[in-house]
This record gives C-alpha cells, structure tokens and sequence, in this order.
C-alpha cells in the first residue's frame, strides 16, 4: 500500500539554524498538508498546499516558514531561524481530493531546537 | 470547522467490540466525518469516514445518526493495539479549507 514517507526521522538543530524537512506524498495525491504536534499537545494544522500554491495556512504558519514542492515528487517544509518553541513532531500529508478523500499521514520528523 | 466533543478516555477489554461517541451537532449538511487513530507519537492513522450512510471497513463501522448530529466508531473486536487516541472530525467543505482540524480525541486503553 502506498504510503507518504518523510525523512529525517530525527533532527537536530541549533537555534537560528535553517530546517528543511522532507516528505515523499502518495504519487497520485494532488493535495499536500504540513502539521506539527508539540509534546503532549495536540495536532496542529500549519499548511495545505495545492497546484503549487498554499491554499490555506494556520496563524503558526509565519515568515519563518515556506513550503515548496521542487521537482513534483518531493514537498518541503523550511523554517529558516529555528527557535526552541519550534521543537515538536512535523507530519506531512497528502489526499487525493479535498473533501472525500482522507489523508494519509507520514511518520513524522521529530524536530529538537537546542 | 464544525466543532466535535468525544470523551476523554474510555476502557474496553480485550475481544470485546469498542464504541466510540463523537458528537457534531453543528455539522452542515455536505460536511464529511473522519475518524482517525494515533498511537504514541506515530503519524494519524486514517480509519473511516462517511457523510450520511453507515459505512464499514476492514478496520471498523461508522454508524452515523440521521438527524447526522452524532456518530460513533465501533472496532468490533478490540485487541492491545487498537490503544491510542482516536480523533473525530468533521471535514470542512468547499473553497480552500478543506483541511482536518484535530481536537483533542479519546484515548482508548484496550485492558488484557
């Protein structure tokens, strides 16, 4: 079964440090989504992203952030000054339509800002 | 979005059916309910969704009332790893917001 993929699993990074975190959607999904959860919080929503613009994107969603879908397979979330709140797990996710077709979610990357 | 209430937690013995209430009583007429499930710190599992009729799955039913105000999941034979928080959402339609909002979910604790 297809699956979106993301990689790194883990990353680590010094504050003020530029991120670029990498997902591989489901090859037919025309939808991308980028979510973050924090430690015990719940799952937030930063971006959707669609015909390569951003549909929608969450008040977290600020100028340090940027998506980008580079050669048509691959879709980046980048925060360019990372900060200590940004510590938390970033899922990507991608649907094949916008209403009745579900996301797929990857595994995630756990973010750490030192 | 229109906004879900699910309880808390809730404890289901092992072999035995599981059923989880979601109410949405501001659900509009063409809005999608999803269910989805996440285990530690995995990335949402998608489980079912349905706008009006029941709908089954190899992972679960969906039974959603008429007047659509409320649904409940059932995972018919519960097993140690159906634990995990499960989230009930009404998907948002039309324009560009068709994204999922998470609430806070239901955290099922399947006992042995």
């Amino acid at each position: 079964e297809p699956e979106v993929t993301q990689t790194p699993s883990h990353q680590v990074t010094q504050m003020g440090q530029e991120v670029i975190l990498r997902c591989v959607p489901i090859s037919n999904h025309l939808y991308f989504y980028w979510y973050r959860q924090i430690l015990g919080q719940k799952v937030e929503f930063l971006v959707s992203f669609y015909n390569n613009e951003i549909s929608e994107k969450s008040e977290i969603f600020d100028d340090q952030f940027s998506v980008e879908r580079p050669d048509g397979s691959n879709f980046t979330l980048k925060i360019r000054s990372t900060k200590l709140e940004d510590s938390a797990m970033y899922f990507c996710a991608s649907s094949r339509d916008r209403q009745n077709s579900p996301l797929h979610f990857g595994n995630g990357t756990r973010l750490t800002v030192t | 979005d229109a906004k879900t209430t699910q309880p808390p937690s809730m404890d289901c013995a092992e072999g035995r059916a599981a059923n989880l209430p979601c109410n949405h009583s501001t659900i509009s007429g063409n809005e999608y309910v999803y269910w989805y499930r996440q285990i530690h710190s995995q990335g949402p599992q998608y489980i079912i969704h349905g706008l009006k009729n029941n709908e089954t799955n190899e992972m679960a039913s969906l039974i959603i009332t008429e007047d659509r105000k409320s649904s409940t999941l059932i995972l018919p034979h519960a097993t140690l790893r159906d634990t995990a928080v499960y989230y009930c959402i009404v998907r948002a339609s039309g324009g560009s917001n068709y994204k999922l909002t998470f609430g806070k979910g239901t955290l099922l604790t399947v006992n042995p």
